[in-house]
Parts: structure tokens; C-alpha cells; sequence
């Protein structure tokens, strides 16, 4: 499978505790983005990686989230301190740059937090 | 917020007949594009239409864009139980952010047999 891979699919943890979740994308990829989605709602833009480069953050990527792609291959997105309100599907995606391109989505890691 | 509005919020029908799903957003765009998504799964790319581009199709697919309007509409044609699924407009604006998406709030479709 050459699409983009997200790990866990699932996450159960208590609040307060942290949490971590990996997304490899597509190989030739070189841009990365991380979503969240909560239930019936369309995903909502996080933070976005050009290479190893954290170029844009979300106001909604508070202090308690970080995200990491060192050598511009695998991402991991932290959050600390869980709370409820983090419950939700966390979707990774890759594109290639230049232009207009697609964006290839993961199945996603959904987190419930109680 | 969510930028794009879709409509109709719900949508069923039976096997066969047509799916006509319509999405809006707020700012002008560099391209739209269209994603399925299976219940608790990940988005599948569906298609891309450039903000040059008026109609655009794909197999049963038939998007549309006008965007004096700032509309969409994503058909899809002789619907199978298979289809059954939320359906998601993302624009890529044309200026600032160009790299993001930003969603609707999408279309459940549910094809009966």
C-alpha cells in the first residue's frame, strides 16, 4: 500500500495524559498536513509541513499541540494534557508541491479522550 | 469556521436515479475540490476543478463551477448502494493560505437498493 499511513487508528486515553499519533505520506511527497474533523463536520485545517519546514499553524493548534516531521518524511502530532474537547478524528494528508495539486488523505486517527 | 456550505445537509434516494450535492464558499479560489468520505474513514480525492474551469468529468462524476456565484455542484449519475456516503467540497484560496483546504460541512448521501 503507497498511500499515506496513519498510526493508531484508534486511541482511547484518560484526560490529562498525552498522546501521540505517526503519519507516513506518500514517498515523493513533499507537503504534509494535518487535520481534525469532529462528528458531522468537514475536517478543519491544523498545520501544514513543506518538507521538514513547519510553514502554517491553525489558531486552533493551541500550546498544547506540537507537530514534528523531521527529514521531511514521517509526522507525528503530540497533544499534551488531553482533554475532552480533543476528541476527534485526526486526518494526515500529503501533496506534491508546485501548482495545482491533489491532496491524498489517510484513514485517519480517532481519539476519544474520557 | 467552516468556509463552505453544502446542501442539501442529507440526501436520499433509490438506486439508479441521480445525486446533485451543491456547495458554496466565500472567497475567491485557486481550484475546488470534491472528496468522499466512508463512515469513520479517511477522505477519498474525488476530483479537482481549476478556477479557470467551468464543468469537469470523471466517469459518473460531472462537478460544475461558477464562480461569480461561488457555487459548486458535484452529480453523480446512475447512483449505486456503493455511493452511500458524506460528501465534502474543500477550496484552496486564491491568495494567503493557498496551501490549505477549507471544508464544507458536507452532504450525507444515502443510495437505497
Amino acid at each position: 500500500d503507497t498511500g499515506v499511513s496513519q498510526n493508531p487508528r484508534h486511541k482511547i486515553t484518560k484526560r490529562g495524559q498525552n498522546v501521540t499519533f505517526r503519519c507516513d505520506p506518500i514517498s515523493e511527497h513533499n507537503r504534509l498536513y494535518w487535520y481534525r474533523q469532529t462528528l458531522g463536520q468537514g475536517p478543519e485545517f491544523l498545520t501544514y509541513f513543506q518538507n521538514e519546514a513547519q510553514l502554517e499553524k491553525s489558531r486552533l493548534l493551541s500550546d498544547r499541540f506540537s507537530a514534528e516531521r523531521p527529514k521531511g518524511s514521517f509526522s507525528t502530532l503530540e497533544i499534551q494534557r488531553t482533554e475532552q474537547g480533543d476528541s476527534a478524528m485526526y486526518l494526515c494528508a500529503s501533496s506534491l508541491s508546485g501548482g495545482v495539486t491533489e491532496a491524498f488523505f489517510g484513514q485517519g486517527t480517532r481519539l476519544t479522550v474520557v | 469556521s467552516q468556509q463552505g456550505e453544502e446542501d442539501p445537509q442529507a440526501l436520499s434516494i433509490q438506486e439508479g436515479e441521480n445525486a446533485t450535492m451543491n456547495c458554496s464558499y466565500k472567497t475567491s479560489i485557486n481550484n475546488l475540490q470534491w472528496y468522499r468520505q466512508n463512515s469513520g474513514r479517511g477522505l477519498v480525492h474525488l476530483i479537482l476543478i481549476r478556477s479557470n474551469e467551468r464543468e469537469k468529468h470523471s466517469g459518473r462524476l460531472r462537478v460544475t463551477l461558477d464562480t461569480s456565484k461561488k457555487s459548486s455542484s458535484l452529480l453523480i449519475t446512475a447512483s449505486r448502494a456503493a455511493d452511500t456516503a458524506s460528501y465534502f467540497c474543500a477550496s484552496s484560496p486564491l491568495s494567503g493560505s493557498a496551501r490549505q483546504l477549507t471544508f464544507g460541512s458536507g452532504t450525507q448521501l444515502t443510495v437505497l437498493p
